[in-house]
């Protein structure tokens, strides 16, 4: 099935510090998610992306889908502290009434005040 | 705004005993899933359901693991005869067009 591999697994920054994390895939996707996870908490879905090209903005989060389908990214400008948790990208997979998430390795993002 | 629930938040459960993990999906919502995750790893899909009957399957979801809606708000996940290694965060998630997904708060679970 479709595979999406994540980068950095780790990120530390320096609070007011920007933010990026990237997806990548060996294949065309169909669509990319992104999905925020606190600590101890349950992912949250943040946004999904199905067009080539595509740029979403969310206040300073800004999600990229590349020209080729093929890779995204996160980018957040000047973190705070809220801003900690881990950054999964996903990918749903549909075959007619089937549906499959597939989750990133995601990378987990720290936020030194 | 509406939640996907789920009980327990913690079950421990001795080696070999079998466990339900419970979950109440958002009521107009088709497609219900179930993931795990072991501590600090990913987030592993399970199996999904749409229609009353299991559409996906991940090869973690061996003849141990059983899914079903007994009726029209409950979701459940069994796992039959629990090892050590099944020790991990369960999230239920459910979604209306098979697009963004809602997770649960999770149930962990310990096999001790």
């Amino acid at each position: 099935g479709q595979q999406v591999m994540q980068i950095p697994q780790y990120q530390h920054v320096q609070e007011g510090e920007d933010f990026t994390t990237y997806c990548n895939s060996s294949t065309t996707l169909s669509n990319i998610q992104w999905y925020k996870q606190r600590p101890g908490g349950h992912p949250v879905f943040l946004i999904q992306l199905v067009k080539s090209g595509e740029v979403k903005k969310q206040k300073r989060l800004t999600f990229q889908f590349g020209e080729a389908k093929k890779n995204s990214s996160l980018h957040i400008t000047a973190t705070q502290t809220t801003d900690v948790g881990t950054y999964f990208c996903a990918v749903m997979i549909s075959s007619g009434s089937a549906r499959q998430l597939t989750f990133g390795s995601g990378t987990q993002l720290t936020v030194l005040p | 705004e509406p939640e996907v629930t789920q009980t327990p938040s913690h079950q421990v459960t001795q080696m070999g005993q079998e466990v339900i993990l419970r979950c109440v999906p958002i009521s107009n919502h088709l497609y219900f899933y179930w993931y795990r995750q072991i501590l600090g790893q990913k987030v592993e899909f399970l199996v999904s359901f749409y229609n009353n009957e299991i559409s996906e399957k991940s090869e973690i979801f061996d003849d141990q693991f059983s899914v079903e809606r007994p009726d029209g708000s409950n979701f459940t996940l069994k796992i039959r005869s629990t090892k050590l290694e099944d020790s991990a965060m369960y999230f239920c998630a459910s979604s209306y067009r098979g697009a963004e997904a809602f997770f649960g708060q999770g149930t962990r679970l310990t096999v001790v």
